[in-house]
């Protein structure tokens, strides 16, 4: 069935080093969303993005939907601690159901 | 607004009882969602709700499983019998849209059955 795949699993950098994890989809979809978990908490959404080649900056986060809509990217430049957590993307699948990828787990280390 | 509102917070039970978790949604928002999230398994949608009907129960695990929404502010999640693999984080969501609006997510029920 359809999936939303995410690499790296894990991602342990340097305070300061930029960080990026990476979205793909078998199918083409026509959206995509982005989320934090915290440590212990819940999902909270960053960003939609929707159209082809579409890049949105928020301070430090770039995110990027790629030409064809099967994948996306999250950088982060120059990382710091407050940026730990888990990072999800998630994209419509049969129809309408909103899937999540695995998630890239982000340890900053000071 | 105070946000998804989710109970118990944390529920620890022994395998073959009932268990029930409790979820009021954002109101105006017409979609609600059951996640369910463990280290194997990630983030999986169990159900979703549209103005209190359930849209898609595809992911429920089996028939131990049950999801009502009686009405616009009120949604459970039902286990019976529970069993220890049904340990997990179970999160409420609720929407304007199934796909394309932002999921707002309760602070989740953590539940482990021993």
């Amino acid at each position: 069935g359809q999936q939303v795949m995410q690499i790296p699993q894990y991602q342990h950098v340097q305070e300061g080093e930029d960080f990026t994890t990476y979205c793909n989809s078998s199918t083409t979809l026509s959206n995509i969303q982005w989320y934090k978990q915290r440590p212990g908490g819940h999902p909270v959404f960053l960003i939609q993005l929707v159209k082809s080649g579409e890049v949105k900056k928020q301070k430090r986060l770039t995110f990027q939907f790629g030409e064809a809509k099967k994948n996306s990217s999250l950088h982060i430049t120059a990382t710091q601690t407050t940026d730990v957590g888990t990072y999800f993307c998630a994209g419509p699948t049969s129809g309408s159901r909103l899937t999540f990828g695995e998630g890239t787990q982000l340890t900053v280390n000071p | 607004d105070a946000g998804v509102i989710q109970s118990p917070r944390h529920e620890v039970t022994e395998m073959g009882q009932e268990v029930t978790l409790r979820c009021k949604p954002i109101s105006g928002h017409d979609y609600l969602f059951w996640y369910r999230q463990t280290m194997m398994r990630g983030l999986e949608l169990l159900i979703y709700f549209n103005n209190n009907v359930p849209i898609d129960d595809s992911g429920m695990p089996e028939d131990r499983f049950s999801a009502k929404m009686p009405n616009a502010s009120f949604s459970t999640l039902k286990i019976q019998p529970s069993e220890p693999r049904d340990s997990a984080v179970y999160f409420c969501a609720s929407s304007t849209d199934a796909t394309t609006g932002e999921l707002f997510f309760g602070e989740g029920s953590r539940l482990t059955v021993l």
